[in-house]
């Protein structure tokens, strides 16, 4: 079936550990995107890349890293200088380019212990 | 600036009662789509529906409808004879050239 999987569903991190949180997408879709929930909150850009070898900074990328060395995979890192990485991470593919209509993974739970 | 709000943090009311969830949205720009996501217990968003800033026809869709007022810029969202399995987070959205925006989330709670 097509669509996005993210893994692992949940993990738990120690405070100076860096963790890198999957995403892959069978869709054949150009762009794709990751985002941070916290409760109570909408969904916050951390990074999006419109094409392979290519992506931009969202509103709060600092302490994350990405890349984009293949048009199915957009992996999120969470360095140690992230400063409250505990959230849930929801990765998105979009379809056809500025439709906005986003097809998302199940999520990432990230608890730094 | 590209805005989205949702007043109503949560919404709590009894199966078959009528509900609707308010959105209000901000932007200079004369070209957008609107959107409405579902996210179920379960996490993942689940796309609704899509609106573009020329169309303000409202949209039913079995139990669900959709008013695009662009003089109040409002997107509401109601759902009629609410069922439990209607219990989630709904999230309204704008997407303009520049970015893609967010509100909040309203938190629909469909009790028995």
């Amino acid at each position: 079936d097509g669509g996005i999987t993210q893994s692992p569903k949940y993990l738990f991190r120690k405070e100076g550990q860096n963790v890198t949180l999957s995403c892959e997408q069978n869709l054949n879709h150009d762009a794709m995107y990751w985002y941070r929930q916290d409760p109570g909150q909408g969904l916050r850009l951390i990074y999006y890349s419109q094409i392979v070898n290519d992506f931009q900074k969202g509103d709060i990328a600092e302490g994350y890293s990405v890349s984009r060395e293949k048009k199915e995979s957009f992996p999120l890192t969470v360095t140690s200088a992230q400063k409250n990485p505990t959230a849930f991470y929801l990765c998105a593919s979009e379809g056809r380019a500025w439709t906005g209509e986003l097809f998302f993974g199940e999520g990432s739970r990230l608890t730094v212990l | 600036a590209q805005k989205v709000t949702q007043a109503q943090t949560e919404i709590s009311v009894v199966e078959k009662e009528d509900v609707t969830l308010d959105c209000v949205y901000e932007t200079r720009d004369t070209t957008y789509y609107l959107f409405w996501y579902k996210q179920p217990p379960s996490g993942e968003l689940v796309f609704l529906i899509r609106r573009n800033s020329f169309d303000e026809q409202n949209e039913i869709s079995g139990r669900y409808s959709w008013n695009f007022q662009k003089s109040t810029s409002s997107f509401n969202f109601t759902i009629t004879a609410s069922q439990v399995v209607d219990s989630a987070v709904y999230f309204c959205a704008l997407r303009t050239l520049q970015k893609l925006v967010f509100g909040q989330g309203t938190r629909l709670t469909i009790n028995p």
